[in-house]
């Protein structure tokens, strides 16, 4: 089946480590997202990459990194320098440009203990 | 940047009667307005868009109207169903996906 798979569904990490999570896709879009939804605050963009080896900041991207290193995939790591990780994190993929549809991976939550 | 505002954050409505969400966005440059739906544990997905040179969509029970000069936009649902439950998030943005912005959210209860 075509999707975007996130992995892990849930996930627990300890003060001062770094997590990353897995998003890959069998979509053959050029364009990648992360998402960071918070309840309430709806859904924020940390980072977007329109093309292998290449990515963008968005409105939220301190305290998080990312690679592109294959056209699947797109992993995202939390760094012990983002403040307040605890979050249900998002990536989707698109075609990029003006046509706009998202599509969603169902998510991974990260709980800081 | 944009400033996208959803009302309201929570709705019950009885099963077959209407449902209308509302949000406005802050930045007149804004020409697409996507809708998208999202369940219990999943991600969301796209139901309906609108591009600003359109007033008004609709796909079956859902519809979407559009006032540039007022700078809002509506989602409007039908008949609706119990399987109709769910968040609702509304999006603009002045260049596609790349740089959407998202409403709070509103979340949907149809009561059987």
């Amino acid at each position: 089946d075509g999707g975007i798979t996130q992995s892990p569904k849930y996930l627990f990490r300890k003060e001062g480590q770094n997590v990353t999570l897995s998003c890959e896709q069998n979509l053959n879009h050029d364009a990648m997202y992360w998402y960071r939804q918070d309840p309430g605050q709806g859904l924020r963009l940390i980072y977007y990459s329109q093309i292998v080896n290449d990515f963008q900041k968005g409105d939220i991207a301190e305290g998080y990194s990312v690679s592109r290193e294959k056209k699947e995939s797109f992993p995202l790591t939390v760094t012990s320098a983002q403040k307040n990780p605890t979050a249900f994190y998002l990536c989707a993929s698109g075609t990029g440009g003006m046509t706009g549809e998202l599509f969603f991976g169902e998510g991974s939550r990260l709980t800081v203990l | 940047g944009e400033n996208v505002e959803q009302h309201p954050s929570t709705l019950s409505v009885q099963e077959g009667d209407s449902a209308v969400i509302k949000c406005t966005y802050s930045d007149s440059a804004s020409n697409y307005f996507p809708w998208y739906k999202q369940e219990l544990g999943k991600g969301p997905q796209l139901i309906i868009d609108i591009r600003s040179n359109v007033g008004e969509k609709k796909d079956q029970r859902i519809a979407v109207t559009l006032n540039k000069t007022a700078k809002h936009f509506s989602l409007h649902i039908t008949e609706t169903q119990p399987e109709d439950s769910a968040v609702y998030f509304c999006a603009a943005s002045k260049s596609g996906a790349n740089n959407l912005f998202f409403g709070t959210g509103t979340r949907l209860t149809v009561i059987p």
